[in-house]
């Protein structure tokens, strides 16, 4: 168990451009989560996946924002024409249900800054 | 909505001391809990986790309690160490749903000195 990997850690972009995030989940794990985090804040939702199914998108994922999981296995989130507000960390998470337990757990992190 | 409240920080103890975080939550269905840490510069770890009412998790010293009737899961250790150092996440996920997305409270940051 490798655990969950982001690629890349950081990344540095100009306004408009586009960029785009990959989440790798531990092997075994079905589900996968996108949140997004704020200097000060707790991570905010922003997307998930059961398999290679988009199941569920938060409201602060606008048209700019898409992500897939083609093959149920690792995720991309693509950020089309940046914006400085999109400046944040970009948090992916898997977990597998257990029961009525469903663990989550979390990769690095990309860190994306906006200038 | 589903919504997590934690005490504010920063946290400022001496080693050895007793820590308390406190969090308490607001769901419509039956949430499991969980406290998750952030170490500078890492991502977020689980720290410990209680699916039912009157469970306890507990995980490196850490100890917190799913109270039903005070809709709490306040986060405890009775002897802090520097390598405690950390910003500590309270958080919910009601089973059963669509998802299983973690709501997060703002985050408390702990800081031990020597």
């Amino acid at each position: 168990d490798t655990g969950v990997s982001q690629d890349p850690r950081h990344k540095i972009t100009k306004r408009g451009q586009n960029v785009t995030f990959r989440c790798d989940p531990i092997s075994e794990h079905n589900r996968l989560y996108w949140y997004r985090q704020t200097l000060g804040q707790g991570p905010e939702f922003l997307t998930y996946f059961q398999n290679e199914a988009q199941l569920e998108k938060s409201r602060l994922l606008s048209d700019r924002f898409s992500a897939e999981r083609p093959k149920g296995s690792f995720s991309t989130l693509e950020i089309q024409r940046t914006e400085q507000g999109d400046s944040a960390m970009y948090l992916c998470a898997s977990s597998s249900v257990q029961g009525l337990s469903d663990t989550q757990y979390f990769g690095p992190g990309t860190r994306l800054t906006v200038l | 909505g589903d919504s997590v409240t934690q005490m504010e920080g920063p946290v400022t103890l001496s080693e050895e001391a007793f820590l308390t975080i406190n969090c308490t939550y607001t769901a419509t269905g039956y949430p499991s809990l969980f406290w998750y840490v952030q170490y500078p510069g890492e991502g977020l770890q689980l720290l410990l986790k209680a699916t039912k009412a009157d469970d306890k998790g507990s995980n490196k010293g850490f100890e917190a309690t799913y109270r039903k009737e005070t809709t709490s899961f306040h986060l405890e250790k009775g002897s802090v160490q520097v390598s405690d150092s950390a910003v500590y996440f309270c958080a919910l996920s009601v089973i059963g749903g669509a998802t299983n997305k973690l709501i997060f409270g703002t985050g408390t940051l702990l800081a031990v000195q020597p």
